[in-house]
């Protein structure tokens, strides 16, 4: 199983700033199956990216993803309001699937 | 635009069953296969098993096989998940989701539905 670790379990940025979130994965992960997701209290979550660097339709281009091997990035180039949330990555490339434990990102 | 609508939450004893519910529209419901995931109080996600409604091919997460039972109706675009013996610990929040990707287990998840909260207790 591959596990994968967010660090750090919480992040303050300030709104226009640029936040930076990481996910390591244990082992390599093959043709860069990893995903993105952003959950709000109460809400579902909702994909951001998938493929590592590949925007799901519909997400603004200040988010992007990067990243192969065993280390992944998410960035967000300028902080909206309603950006603050928890951000998880997944991996998919065998069983079983599994996800991060989460980053928050609070505002400063 | 792809709906996933869950059924609304449920409050059970211990021991009791139970069939929670997943109504797809919006695409080919056969097209796509259907996940479970679970999101303890609190706590992160956890991707439970899949279930492929054009054939019924299951995969579980060996950590829920054996706990867990997913279904389908074609007939209704609905994916169940079902417990014969619920337990405090299944006491969490459970999201269906559809699944994207080109091969077995290569699955990102682009649509989710709202969350069925299940609650055990005595």
């Amino acid at each position: 199983e591959i596990v994968l670790t967010q660090s750090p379990g919480t992040l303050s940025w300030s709104p226009g700033e640029r936040a930076t979130l990481s996910c390591r994965a244990s082992a390599t992960v093959v043709r860069n199956y990893l995903a993105w997701y952003q959950q709000k209290p109460g809400q579902a979550p909702r994909l951001l990216i998938y493929g590592a660097s590949t925007r799901a339709s519909g997400i603004p281009d200040r988010f992007s993803g990067s990243g192969s091997g065993t280390d992944f990035t998410l960035t967000i180039s300028r902080l909206e309001p309603e950006d603050f949330a928890v951000y998880y990555c997944q991996y998919y490339g065998s069983s079983p699937i599994t996800f991060g434990r989460g980053t928050r990102l609070d505002i400063k | 635009d792809v709906q996933l609508v869950q059924s609304g939450a449920e409050v059970k004893r211990p021991g009791e069953s139970l069939k929670i519910s997943c109504q797809a529209s919006g695409y080919r419901f056969t097209s796509n296969w259907i996940a479970w995931v679970r999101q303890m109080p609190g706590k992160g996600l956890e991707w439970m098993g899949i279930i492929y409604p054009a054939d019924f091919d299951l995969r579980y997460n060996p950590s829920f096989e054996g706990q867990v039972t997913f279904s389908v109706d074609k007939s209704t675009s609905t994916a169940y998940l079902q417990w014969s013996s619920l337990k405090t610990s299944d006491t969490a929040i459970y999201y269906c989701a559809r699944a994207y990707g080109d091969y077995i287990y290569t699955w990102w998840f682009d649509s989710w539905g709202q969350g069925t909260q299940v609650t055990v207790s005595s």
